[in-house]
């Protein structure tokens, strides 16, 4: 049972916005940044949102990220077929001193 | 580039131990811990522990207390994890990743660890 709770799956079309949801409590989203991750199929994660909003360099501005409290959000404009991957949220706990993760949402693009 | 490369797929035996590497490159090694996790087929993440190349420090997640070991060789740029007595709940994919603060910006491929009799 992952700390920070994520949906399992959504879908979109090309083009469409899509957003997934991270939700956590006061020791870890509420007190510390959210990080996101892409995961492709058979691939290591891949960074791409620190800080709760910010882009590391080479990530495209169609990746977007937002918290408020104790939940967190990305979104991705301009859906792409690429796009298609597991991403996951991930933040610090206060309580168990160390990295918590979400169990991923598996995003398929219609 | 920052690079973390693992070593290949493990299939072990219950009751023996894996040891798997992490090699680096792109970076100052003593910069930055290294954080190892695995992931269960279908399952979410989960943290393992982690090692500061610069001083030995480590720490570890409760659970694997006392059949955990984390090294590292800084000549070489590289992070060891042993994981002694296996068992079929050990199965999983093993990723090393590096830190700084909280942040976990570069991760390794993974390496797929199968515990079977």
């Amino acid at each position: 049972q992952s700390v920070l709770t994520q949906p399992p799956s959504t879908s979109g079309t090309p083009g469409q916005r899509v957003t997934f949801s991270c939700s956590g409590s006061n020791s870890n989203l509420g007190t510390n940044f959210v990080y996101w991750y892409q995961q492709l199929p058979g691939t290591a994660p891949k960074l791409l949102i620190s800080r709760d909003n910010q882009r590391p360099s080479g990530v495209p501005d169609r990746f977007s990220g937002s918290k408020s409290g104790t939940s967190a959000s990305l979104a991705i404009t301009g859906l792409r077929s690429e796009d298609e991957a597991d991403y996951f949220c991930a933040s610090w706990d206060d309580n168990l001193i160390h990295p918590v993760f979400g169990g991923g949402t598996k995003l398929t693009v219609l | 580039q920052v690079q973390l490369v693992q070593s290949g797929a493990e299939v072990k035996k219950p009751e023996a131990s894996v040891r798997v590497s992490c090699e680096t490159s792109g970076y100052t090694f003593t910069d930055y811990y290294i954080h190892w996790m695995r992931q269960a087929p279908g399952q979410g993440l989960e943290w393992l522990g982690w090692i500061n190349p610069q001083s030995g420090g480590k720490f570890f997640a409760q659970k694997f207390q006392g059949r955990i070991s984390m090294t590292t060789d800084t000549s070489i740029r590289a992070a060891y994890m042993d994981l002694l007595a296996l068992t079929s709940d050990d199965t999983a994919v093993y990723y090393c990743a590096r830190a700084l603060l909280y942040e976990l910006d570069f991760w390794g491929q993974g390496t797929l660890v199968t515990v079977s009799s």
